[in-house]
């Protein structure tokens, strides 16, 4: 079965340092999703990216945030400066369209510690 | 601001009993509706949608959805421990972002 695919599983890092997680979604999909979950808390939409650019983003995913879908494969979150507060799980998605149901495949997630 | 709102739980049911979850959502415009599970320190996963008023049913899962009422549900029938989860509503508005509940978490006892 077709997966999504994070790395790392867990990244721990100091306040103010910068991270970038990756991702490889399905390969058949077209639009490419980041997400994030702190501990005990909702699921939280940041960015979602189709074409090559950002069709959608909240209010969360400020200037300390950037997506790059840098080759064929791969999409990236990068964190600028991180702060206590980004500690999180990061979720890659993808979904195959929009039309219709829009249905999300998650990846594993990537554990943000920042100290 | 758009709304999925879920009660947090726990919901207990025995082993073999029919779960009832439910959630509601703020944005009338909303056209489609999702029902994932989320194990402990795991990534949701799909367990069906729906985007059309009524029933729809997938095994011993069935999702109800009443749009006058911005109601879905989420019926298990024969519950079983490994149904244990937390259970999370979802809504999309047709565009790209899709709005979570914070989830329901269900213990079912064997």
């Amino acid at each position: 079965e077709p997966e999504v695919t994070q790395t790392p599983s867990h990244q721990v890092t100091q306040m103010g340092q910068e991270v970038i997680l990756r991702c490889v979604p399905i390969s058949n999909h077209l639009y490419f999703y980041w997400y994030r979950q702190i501990l005990g808390q909702k699921v939280e939409f940041l960015v979602s990216f189709y074409n090559n650019e950002i069709s959608e983003k909240s209010e969360i995913f400020d200037d300390q945030f950037s997506v790059e879908r840098p080759d064929g494969s791969n999409f990236t979150l990068k964190i600028r400066s991180t702060k206590l507060e980004d500690s999180a799980m990061y979720f890659c998605a993808s979904s195959e369209s929009t039309r219709g149901a829009n249905v999300l495949t998650f990846g594993a997630g990537s554990r943000l510690t920042v100290l | 601001q758009k709304e999925v709102e879920q009660n947090s739980g726990p919901l207990s049911v025995p082993e073999g009993a029919i779960a009832s979850l439910n959630c509601t959502y703020s944005d009338r415009g909303s056209q489609s509706f999702f029902w994932y599970r989320q194990y402990s320190g795991k990534s949701p996963e799909l367990i069906m949608f729906i985007y059309s008023n009524g029933d729809k049913e997938d095994g011993r899962f069935t999702a109800q959805l009443n749009k006058a009422s911005q109601y879905v549900s989420l019926l298990i029938r024969d519950s079983q421990p490994s149904d244990s989860a937390t259970y999370l509503c979802a809504v999309n508005t047709g565009g790209f972002k899709t709005i979570f509940g914070a989830g329901t978490r269900l213990f079912v006892k064997a």
